[in-house]
């Protein structure tokens, strides 16, 4: 069974630094292209990132582009997210994604979600 | 960037009857949108793909069809676990964009 669990959100002051972990099983996570979305409280879903099986692609969102950071480790199964200068408006529940479905980067399956409040 | 359009914001309807939710994108897309269902407290959960391929145990009563940039999403006769958050996403280029949502309540 394919499993994504967050960890690592918290309350933190603006300009702060955070990082996420998502921790995969169930899948061979070196053969899948990984991503970070996110939703604002009560707000629809937002794109933040994406890493290649390899790690050697990686995309962002223009809202995150030069304050995010994307990074896996394969030999652990782990997706990271590192978040700095942190922004009220980065308030949101975190999710990691796969990008599975054949031919389609888009995500077949989904972590339960982290909190991340930025708040002073 | 691509903006990702949906139509109603939110849509009334009685368990049993259709629901079509619509999507359009700002630029032609080809086939490459998908289709997410979010009920309250829960994490997304992918339907559709390729504009018309179903995801893994997504039951035959969930459709998907269009191209370039107008999609529809089709209900054939909503059950009471349908009532939810639909939402369009695209994959064409990056940054992947998402719609809006439709709601889908309970008439």
């Amino acid at each position: 069974e394919v499993q994504l669990m967050e960890s690592g959100g918290g309350l933190v002051q603006p300009g702060g630094s955070l990082r996420l972990s998502c921790a995969a099983s169930g899948f061979t996570f070196n053969n899948f292209g990984m991503n970070w979305v996110r939703q604002a409280p009560g707000k629809g879903l937002e794109w933040v990132s994406y890493i290649t099986e390899s790690g050697t692609g990686i995309y962002y969102a223009d809202s995150v582009k030069g304050r995010f950071s994307i990074s896996r480790d394969n030999g652990k199964n782990s997706l990271y997210l590192q978040m700095n200068s942190l922004r009220a408006e980065d308030t949101a529940v975190y999710y990691c994604a796969r990008d599975g479905a054949p031919g389609a980067t888009t995500f077949d399956y989904w972590g339960q979600g982290t909190l991340v409040t930025v708040s002073s | 960037e691509m903006f990702m359009t949906q139509s109603p914001a939110t849509l009334s309807a009685s368990p049993g009857e259709r629901a079509t939710l619509s999507c359009r994108a700002s630029q032609r897309i080809s086939s490459k949108l998908a289709w997410f269902q979010q009920k309250p407290g829960q994490a997304p959960r992918l339907l559709i793909y390729g504009a018309s391929t179903r995801a893994t145990d997504v039951p035959a009563r969930f459709s998907g069809s269009g191209s370039g940039t107008e999609f529809t999403l089709t209900i054939s006769s909503l059950q009471s676990e349908d009532f939810a958050v639909y939402y369009c996403q695209h994959y064409n280029n990056w940054p992947l964009t998402f719609g809006g949502g439709t709601k889908v309540e309970i008439k």
